[in-house]
């Protein structure tokens, strides 16, 4: 299985949907994040996650929300998906070996969103 | 001006060849460098790490850290046609939480 897993690994939804996605990790590392890559944009972080009580808005939250179920449980919610909130959506996890630089993320395989 | 900058390419190169992607970045309390590849329809995977200046050599991989020009290089000797993917650097001061900005990434092709 893989460590980190995200579902769907493909979605299609229409203007307005609340939609959800899905991350859950057995690496157990206590950090996870959402990313969003754009060709030409690269990759942007959306929310971030220290713990289960810890939650932050990264560069590009606006549209999103997250909740952090438990410490192996990570979700992003679209309340209303808009065309461009297309893109592909990472999650990744960490641990705090990464404060000193060490290691890096380990990122789920993405789950592609379209919105029509 | 974005924080990091990454030619996108495409590169493409025939296999045994000597590849070296690049990027460059303007904040200068940049500390921590990484490369990762990703696979077409696949999530990056950390390929090599580096804290401030200085070459790392993995195998056939090599990191190159000059801050003094804010600009870092991977190396790939003998490409192999297993290496064709997108390239991305990333990188972050210390004691930011962990966030790392992330380049735009630059596709190779390794032709047999």
């Amino acid at each position: 299985d893989a460590d980190v897993t995200q579902t769907p690994r493909n979605r299609i939804t229409k203007t307005g949907k609340r939609i959800m996605l899905e991350c859950s990790q057995t690496k157990g590392h206590d950090r996870m994040y959402w990313y969003r890559q754009d060709p030409g944009l690269g990759l942007r972080l959306i929310y971030y996650s220290f713990d289960v009580k810890d939650i932050n808005k990264g560069e590009i939250s606006d549209g999103y929300s997250v909740s952090r179920q438990a410490q192996a449980k990570f979700s992003l919610s679209l309340e209303s998906a808009i065309p461009n909130q297309t893109a592909l959506y990472f999650c990744a996890t960490s641990d705090s070996q990464g404060d000193r630089g060490l290691g890096g993320y380990t990122f789920g395989s993405g789950t592609r969103l379209t919105v029509v | 001006q974005k924080e990091v900058e990454q030619d996108p390419g495409p590169l493409s190169v025939p296999e045994g060849a000597i590849v070296s992607l690049n990027c460059t970045y303007s904040n200068s309390a940049f500390q921590y460098f990484m490369w990762y590849r990703q696979y077409s329809r696949k999530g990056p995977e950390l390929l090599m790490y580096t804290y401030s200046s200085g070459n790392k050599e993995d195998g056939r991989f090599t990191a190159q850290v000059d801050k003094s020009s804010k600009y870092i290089s991977l190396f790939i000797r003998d490409s192999q046609p297993s290496d064709s993917a997108t390239y991305l650097c990333a990188m972050r001061q210390r004691n930011t939480g962990n966030q790392f900005y992330f380049g735009t990434g630059t596709s190779l092709t390794v032709i047999p």
